[in-house]
């Protein structure tokens, strides 16, 4: 079965801190898809990034960035000098590599960026 | 980019009586849909996947007698809560994907939903 933990649930910095939101997973398929997605409060899920198992190359987008390792089946995420609009329930996500596959959610964490 | 349109954004009925929200994709053809639901403070979980044309196929635990969905057009999903009540409330979304080479989930903005 296939299982994504989030042990933070809850994290609070202050602006321009740099944060890492760590994302565990477990899955018997070789072939999978790793999920960032944020959700503010008005609760639409804003994508972030998807990552295929192939690919353990890091990435950076402007201030966020994204660590997979294999090795430890972890998928986190850093988000550098964080400001107030970052606010928001972070999920990671895991899916088969096959079509019409459900995502599986982590437990989800919930930033808070302090001015 | 594709885009998943997900209606009323929020309802508030009273215990007994049926809602439906619907979910359209706009420029994608949505083979297969997903409906989660989320409880305050919580994850989302998956209540049930369908594809277009077949019966839904229900998480466990999520009854399907009173989460009707249909998946009858390639842009159109219906989720219908019979018989509300007030454990009901929840923000429902629902996730569309596209063709073959669609390894994407698009989400609609979610349904808040308050049984009174």
């Amino acid at each position: 079965a296939q299982k994504v933990t989030q042990a933070q649930t809850e994290i609070s910095v202050v602006e321009k801190e740099d944060v890492t939101l760590d994302c565990v997973y477990e899955t018997r398929d070789t072939t999978y898809y790793l999920f960032w997605y944020k959700q503010p409060p008005s609760g639409e899920l804003v994508f972030l990034i998807r990552r295929n198992s192939f690919d353990e190359q890091n990435e950076i987008s402007g201030r966020y960035s994204w660590n997979f390792q294999k090795s430890t089946s972890s998928f986190n995420f850093t988000i550098t000098a964080s400001q107030v609009v970052d606010s928001a329930v972070y999920f990671c996500a895991l899916s088969e590599a096959r079509r019409a596959q459900k995502l599986v959610f982590g437990q989800g964490t919930r930033l808070t960026i302090n001015p | 980019g594709a885009v998943v349109s997900q209606h009323p954004s929020w309802v508030i009925c009273k215990s007994g009586t049926s809602v439906k929200i619907e979910c359209r994709s706009l420029d994608f053809q949505a083979t297969t849909m997903f409906w989660y639901r989320q409880f305050p403070k919580q994850s989302l979980m998956l209540m049930a996947t369908s594809n277009e044309g077949s019966k839904a196929t229900y998480e466990q635990g999520v009854e399907k007698d009173k989460f009707l969905i249909n998946h009858a057009s390639l842009t159109l999903s219906t989720l219908t809560v019979t018989s509300a009540h007030p454990e009901d409330s929840s923000f429902y979304i629902c996730s569309a994907q596209g063709g073959v080479y669609d390894y994407g989930y698009t989400f609609g903005s979610g349904t808040r939903l308050t049984v009174v």
